[in-house]
């Protein structure tokens, strides 16, 4: 199984580019890496999901190397509404017939930003 | 608003009762999940149930009984739970592909269970 690791916290100041990365050294050949941000008291929002190189979205970019044994999620210009804990997911390739290959959450990085 | 409905948002119960968890999802995916989320601990995989059909049980204790009626509805039967199993229960929902590739999840709101 994949397990992640992450940073526990990070601060940063409004306007500022934030980098969170996240450790998965066993992560197997089918898996996605999947980033989701998460505020208190509500579910897990998807933020962008890749699995190789560089993937950029509206809201973010996802840098993988291509050993793919870590991958960086970066944030451009924080605002204090990105102030919420980010979570790295490794793995999900369902199948229809066989078992599910765990979709493991790693223990989440809380960015704080301040003003 | 995600698509991902649970019902309901707070639930107190004692050891010995039976309730369940509801959640509902309005954007026609094909696979369910349940996640345990305790505090200061991260997000746990329960079930997975993919075309109606459980493909994940990840050691969950049997006082923990899933349901999935259809492709939108899926419950967690509770039964003499402890008060260990005091956390935030999240329902999630994607699509599979026919490849078998795992889409985003869109994640409901949970229900705060407190076991007395």
């Amino acid at each position: 199984l994949a397990k992640t690791t992450q940073p526990i916290s990070m601060d940063s100041y409004e306007g500022q580019e934030v980098n969170i990365t996240c450790s998965h050294n066993n992560i197997a050949t089918n898996d996605y890496i999947t980033w989701y941000q998460q505020f208190p008291s509500q579910g897990p929002r998807f933020i962008i999901q890749g699995y190789k190189t560089k993937v950029t979205n509206e809201v973010a970019s996802l840098f993988i190397p291509a050993d793919r044994k870590s991958s960086t999620l970066s944030l451009p210009r924080v605002s204090l509404s990105d102030t919420a804990v980010y979570y790295c997911l490794v793995g999900g390739r369902l199948t229809r017939s066989g078992s599910a290959r765990q979709l493991t959450f790693g223990s989440g990085t809380q960015l704080t930003v301040l003003p | 608003e995600t698509g991902v409905t649970q019902t309901p948002r707070h639930l107190v119960m004692g050891m010995t009762n039976k309730k369940s968890l509801k959640c509902e999802q309005h954007l026609g995916h094909n696979a369910m999940y349940w996640y345990k989320q305790s505090a200061k601990k991260p997000l746990e995989l329960m079930f997975v149930y993919n075309f109606k059909e459980q493909t994940e049980n990840n050691s969950v204790p049997s006082r923990f009984s899933p349901e999935c009626p259809n492709s939108s509805h899926l419950f967690l039967h509770l039964h003499t739970l402890q008060p260990e199993d005091s956390a935030l229960y999240l329902c999630a929902s994607s699509q599979v592909t026919a490849g078998g590739a795992h889409n985003e999840q869109f994640f409901g709101p949970g229900t705060r269970l407190t076991v007395l």
